[in-house]
């Protein structure tokens, strides 16, 4: 049973297309991130979600948007893909408490290649 | 703005031997936590361990175990009778006590030689 789950594994496309990224979490817990791991193997963070409302949004480009349409998922779509675009992209979530985040829990990652 | 030191790119261990992982960060933040999360070839990231800044005792996890100097901002991993899947990314971490927000360094890959 997967704790975080990502759709796909594996994205493939041209540059200037629009694609999403699913995010699903069974851990029952209230927020939930995207990270972006570039070739390099460097993860920053790029936009966190608390109980579907946005709370970090680290300078990422208007064409990447977040949407969290409940608590168990956060997707991710991005417009007009550029070359550097192409990374892992990272869901994780975790439970707040008293307004401080706990451990983070990774999915598998979401290997994006812009071609 | 908090950084996270990873000084090692690359270490390499003998199976069944320890190996020492270092980690340093800059904070003027009292109240933080620290993880170490490992990344095998399958890009999963996985937590190995993790330590909350207030507390004077290390943490452990079954062969892993951290030494947690707060004075030095030093947080580094010892992995003990290391194991041919314990080869990985490693990546420590670390988020102010009051945000999401974590803050990765940028990694040591370990390889253990059989």
């Amino acid at each position: 049973d997967t704790a975080v789950s990502q759709t796909p594994k594996y994205l493939v496309t041209q540059m200037g297309n629009d694609k999403s990224i699913k995010c699903e979490q069974n851990l029952g817990h209230d927020t939930m991130y995207w990270y972006k791991q570039d070739s390099k193997k460097f993860l920053k963070i790029m936009f966190s979600y608390n109980n579907k409302e946005l709370i970090i949004n680290e300078t990422v480009p208007n064409r990447f948007s977040p949407k969290s349409p409940d608590k168990a998922h956060l997707n991710l779509h991005i417009n007009s893909l550029e070359l550097g675009d192409s990374a892992v992209y990272f869901c994780a979530s975790s439970q707040r408490l008293a307004g401080a985040g706990e451990t983070q829990y990774f999915g598998p990652g979401t290997r994006l290649l812009v071609l | 703005a908090q950084t996270v030191t990873q000084s090692q790119p690359e270490m390499s261990v003998q199976e069944a031997e320890t190996v020492t992982l270092s980690c340093t960060y800059d904070t003027s933040e009292s109240d933080y936590y620290l993880f170490w999360y490992k990344q095998p070839p399958s890009r999963q990231m996985i937590l190995v361990i993790r330590q909350e800044a207030y507390k004077q005792q290390n943490a452990t996890e079954n062969r892993f175990s951290v030494n947690f100097q707060k004075a030095a901002k030093s947080f580094s991993l010892k992995i003990s009778d290391s194991q041919l899947g314990d080869a990985a990314m490693y990546f420590c971490a670390y988020r102010r006590g009051n945000t999401d927000k974590l803050i990765f360094g940028t990694g040591t890959r370990l390889q253990v030689f059989p």
